[in-house]
């Protein structure tokens, strides 16, 4: 019952530096996606992917990158880290066929902040 | 134009009592999907509940139903007899049919105190 998994849970870091949030799901999905969460807002999407080798920005891409080699992972990269980075970062999954009732699963979360 | 509206930044409530949860949206899509989540204070993000734009019954789960106003543009979580557990922040979210994404646009929540 492993479902989304997110690591680390918990990172601080320095301006400038780079690193990689990882994300893997053993449910098959094909649609994955990441999104921040600033206090006092909801969810904003930075990337998503509806199957290996295909990524697409959503609405706050800027810093970021990804990619999908399998359907299991699809890792977050900050390139060059900044204070506005701070946040909570989740990866989600849902399948790719037009079954529109179907929620996406979260992860955990990932707190990161940028000193 | 915010596609999802939470007007609502806090709510309290009596343990057992029922709250209504606002949501509004906007889309012009003809096909699309409500969601509601649950945040507690631990951080993750659950499913609650899911409404779709041509389904003609409220949705229901538990405790849980999802009030569907298509004409206003509503779809406000109903939660019965309340308990202390669903302290949390709680989040409107939709999916827009056509756009293939699959992603979710979410309003900025509502936090929700339950008073013993």
């Amino acid at each position: 019952n492993a479902g989304v998994t997110q690591t680390p849970k918990f990172q601080v870091l320095k301006t400038g530096q780079s690193m990689t949030l990882q994300c893997a799901q053993d449910m098959n999905h094909e649609y994955m996606s990441w999104y921040r969460q600033d206090p006092g807002m909801g969810l904003r999407l930075i990337h998503y992917s509806v199957g290996a080798g295909i990524t697409d920005q959503g609405e706050v891409p800027n810093g970021y990158n990804v990619s999908r080699s399998t359907t299991e992972d699809f890792p977050l990269r900050l390139l060059s880290a900044a204070p506005s980075q701070t946040s909570v970062y989740f990866c989600a999954s849902s399948p790719a066929r037009d079954y529109s009732n179907q929620p996406q699963h979260f992860g955990d979360g990932t707190r990161l902040s940028i000193l | 134009a915010q596609k999802i509206t939470q007007t609502q930044p806090g709510m309290f409530v009596q343990e057992k009592e029922a709250v209504t949860l606002d949501c509004t949206y906007d889309t012009s899509d003809p096909s699309y999907g409500l969601f509601w989540y649950k945040q507690p204070s631990s951080g993750e993000m659950i499913f609650l509940i899911y409404q779709g734009s041509y389904d003609q019954q409220n949705a229901t789960e538990g405790r849980y139903s999802l009030n569907f106003q298509k004409a206003r543009k509503s779809a406000n979580l109903v939660i019965s007899a309340s308990q202390l557990g669903d302290s949390a922040m709680y989040f409107c979210a939709m999916r827009e049919g056509g756009t293939g994404r699959r992603a979710l646009t979410f309003g900025s929540g509502t936090r929700l105190q339950v008073q013993p």
